[in-house]
């Protein structure tokens, strides 16, 4: 699986758009890049994924620049309940189950 | 509806015991994970079932057994722990076939004393 790399740690003020960053510059055509998050002592949740297009769903917002090497996760008004750890994974399309390769993601802390 | 349930949610064992944990989704989903997750590190996957098969192990020790009854279920069997296995597992569950996106429980937070 293609790595990736995170900032360990940012800071976003309640209400702001908070954007976060993920390199993954030996990501193959036939890799997805997915974002899942997971708040202290809970189960990672799932954000939002794609593959060339830029995607938006009711949580977030994923950017993903023309070469696939780097992508940004938009959270457009963050709240105080977004602090989390974000993980940004690489994923082949492999038509079967496989896993997931987490990395060591970005601490988001939102404050007031 | 994307949820996975587990149980029990917190757990406590002695290295001679024998436990199971418990996980159950109803989402029609024919893929099944199980992943454990140490204290301030990431999820590592240990076993993927698909069509109620085994299909990855990830070099997991014996002392953990998995199993999966039908397509719902996926029970993870514990005997002769150490403590170094406390943490939190996690199931995730996926449809197969290029909708791959898994979708996780709460976990178990396994204490092994």
């Amino acid at each position: 699986d293609a790595k990736t790399t995170q900032p360990p740690s940012m800071d976003c003020a309640e209400g702001r758009a908070a954007n976060l960053p993920c390199n993954h510059s030996t990501i193959s055509g036939n890799e997805y890049v997915y974002w899942y998050r997971q708040i202290h002592s809970q189960g990672p949740q799932y954000i939002i994924h794609g593959l060339k297009n830029n995607e938006t769903n009711e949580m977030a917002s994923l950017i993903i620049t023309e070469d696939r090497k780097s992508s940004t996760l938009i959270l457009p008004h963050a709240t105080l309940r977004d602090t989390a750890v974000y993980y940004c994974i690489v994923k082949p399309v492999t038509g079967t189950a496989s896993k997931l390769t987490f990395g060591t993601g970005t601490r988001l802390q939102v404050t007031l | 509806d994307t949820e996975v349930t587990q149980t029990p949610k917190h757990l406590v064992m002695g290295m001679t015991n024998k436990k199971s944990l418990k996980c159950e989704q109803h989402m029609g989903h024919r893929a099944m994970y199980w992943y454990k997750q140490k204290a301030k590190k990431p999820p590592e996957l240990m076993f993927v079932y698909s069509y109620e098969k085994l299909s990855i192990n990830e070099s997991v020790p014996s002392r953990f057994s998995p199993e999966c009854p039908n397509s719902s279920l996926l029970n993870l069997h514990l005997h002769a722990l150490q403590p170094e296995d406390s943490a939190l597992y996690l199931c995730a569950s996926s449809q197969e076939r290029g909708k791959e996106t898994q979708y996780f429980g709460p976990g178990t937070r396994l204490l092994v004393l």
